[in-house]
């Protein structure tokens, strides 16, 4: 089955606001977790990434938040821009093993 | 330089005709993975070699091979292509998460397999 699921398939945000995009998980053993930026034509990029030690981490306009024991984590992206306008592939997996899985993406736009 | 490079960019194959696909890093990565990407569906994981020690996906074990002559090169190979493996194929890399880094995946452009 698939190891890593997001739900939406797109997600429509005005300019400044704030994009939520969403992940689940199947497998207790995953331990790191990240978010990656893909435009079209491009290969995926990372954008952030957190271990399962924490529950939130921020970086600048992003904080990816954790919940375990809901095997659930999201990306905020607060004060969207236009140039956020990308797909997002959430990914998980577990460091000892180095296996690596990602979601189907969620399709951002932000309007001007 | 971050660069993952596959060979082919394009392969077009016959049904049931062998498949193989390279792919190369200059990062001393010691990982380097393989998924097969279809239209709107995730990428899936087929197998990935950490160091030299090759692990196979419990539902492609039989479908794909690999192989990993040095730390620079990765393949993978079909034995007996069938329609259903036609398919983007995305190489990446990365360090050990062990390290003190981001556990970033480096991906290639991709290989476009095409099976008729």
């Amino acid at each position: 089955g698939q190891q890593v699921k997001q739900s939406s398939p797109s997600l429509t945000v005005q300019e400044g606001g704030i994009s939520i995009l969403n992940c689940d998980y199947e497998n207790d053993m995953f331990d790191y977790f990240a978010w990656y930026k893909k435009y079209p034509d491009n290969s995926p990029t990372l954008l952030i990434s957190v271990r399962s030690n924490v529950d939130k981490r921020e970086d600048g306009r992003l904080t990816v938040f954790l919940n375990k024991s809901g095997k659930h984590f999201s990306l905020h992206i607060t004060a969207s821009q236009p140039e956020d306008t990308a797909v997002y592939l959430c990914a998980a997996g577990n460091t000892g093993y180095q296996n690596f899985y990602f979601g189907k993406g969620t399709s951002l736009t932000v309007i001007p | 330089d971050t660069t993952v490079k596959q060979n082919p960019r394009y392969k077009l194959a016959r049904v049931g005709k062998p498949v193989n696909l390279i792919c190369s890093q200059t990062m001393n990565h010691d990982t380097m993975y393989w998924y097969q990407k279809k239209p709107n569906q995730a990428p899936k994981l087929l197998l990935f070699y950490y160091d030299k020690i090759l692990n196979r996906e419990a539902d492609t074990f039989e479908k794909f091979q690999s192989s990993r002559p040095n730390n620079s090169f990765c393949s993978l190979y079909i034995g007996s292509a069938g329609l259903e493996y036609s398919a983007m194929y995305l190489c990446a890399s990365s360090r050990p998460w062990t390290h003190a880094n981001t556990g970033q995946l480096y991906f290639g452009e991709g290989s476009k397999l095409t099976v008729l």
